[in-house]
């Protein structure tokens, strides 16, 4: 079965500043999805980025990128100039060919103006 | 567009009475899944379906969850008889496909057994 691990439960991240939220998986598959998904305080699971592991290019959307390192099974996320509205439990997730997305039990982030 | 629609938000019941949560997809999504969330495990996918079929039931924690698709518009998970060890946010979500389509997630339900 395929697991994700984020090992780290909390993060913390000056306004404007960036930071970096680590994310590996494990997995025989040689094709596979990867998403990063953002729960806000009001427990909506909202999709901030996602990524084709056939894909060299890391995906980009606005303030956020991925780093993802194929060999190493690493999908980190970055994210620029952090706002306020940034602070959430951020999720990685992952799915194989025919499955739903198996999740890791998330980072929390803290935004300090 | 209303996005995936569940019921009721919050719900509240004693050990042992049958609870009912339902689900309403985007229009047009064929794919409809339906996710546990609790502090200690997280996220779990418990099922899905596609075209109203259900295929992957692994998930669902024993035999006192099913889950049912009668059309392509409505879903229910049924717990019966309920325990509090249920208690947790139950998830609806439901995409256009698999690989890298976006699942779309309903508000959820927060379910407390006492």
């Amino acid at each position: 079965a395929q697991t994700v691990t984020q090992s780290q439960p909390e993060m913390s991240v000056q306004e404007a500043e960036t930071v970096t939220l680590s994310c590996t998986y494990d997995t025989s598959e040689s094709d596979y999805y990867l998403f990063w998904y953002k729960q806000p305080p009001s427990r909506q699971m909202i999709l901030v980025i996602r990524q084709e592991a056939y894909k060299q290019q890391n995906a980009t959307e606005n303030r956020f990128s991925v780093n993802f390192q194929k060999a190493a099974k690493s999908f980190s996320l970055k994210i620029s100039d952090s706002q306020l509205g940034d602070a959430a439990m951020y999720f990685c997730a992952y799915r194989g060919g025919a499955d739903g997305l198996t999740f890791g039990k998330g980072t929390h982030l803290i935004i300090q103006p | 567009d209303a996005g995936v629609i569940q019921s009721p938000r919050h719900e509240v019941t004693e050990m042992g009475q049958e609870v009912t949560l339902r689900c309403k997809p985007i229009s047009g999504h064929d794919y409809l899944f339906w996710y546990r969330q609790t502090m200690m495990r997280g996220l779990e996918l418990l099922i899905y379906f596609n075209n109203n079929v259900p295929i992957d039931d692994s998930g669902m924690p024993e035999d006192r969850f099913s889950a049912k698709m009668p059309n392509a518009s409505f879903s229910t998970l049924k717990i019966q008889p309920s325990e509090p060890r249920d208690s947790a946010v139950y998830f609806c979500a439901s995409s256009t496909g698999l690989g890298l389509n976006e699942q779309f997630f309903g508000p959820g339900t927060r379910l407390t057994v006492l």
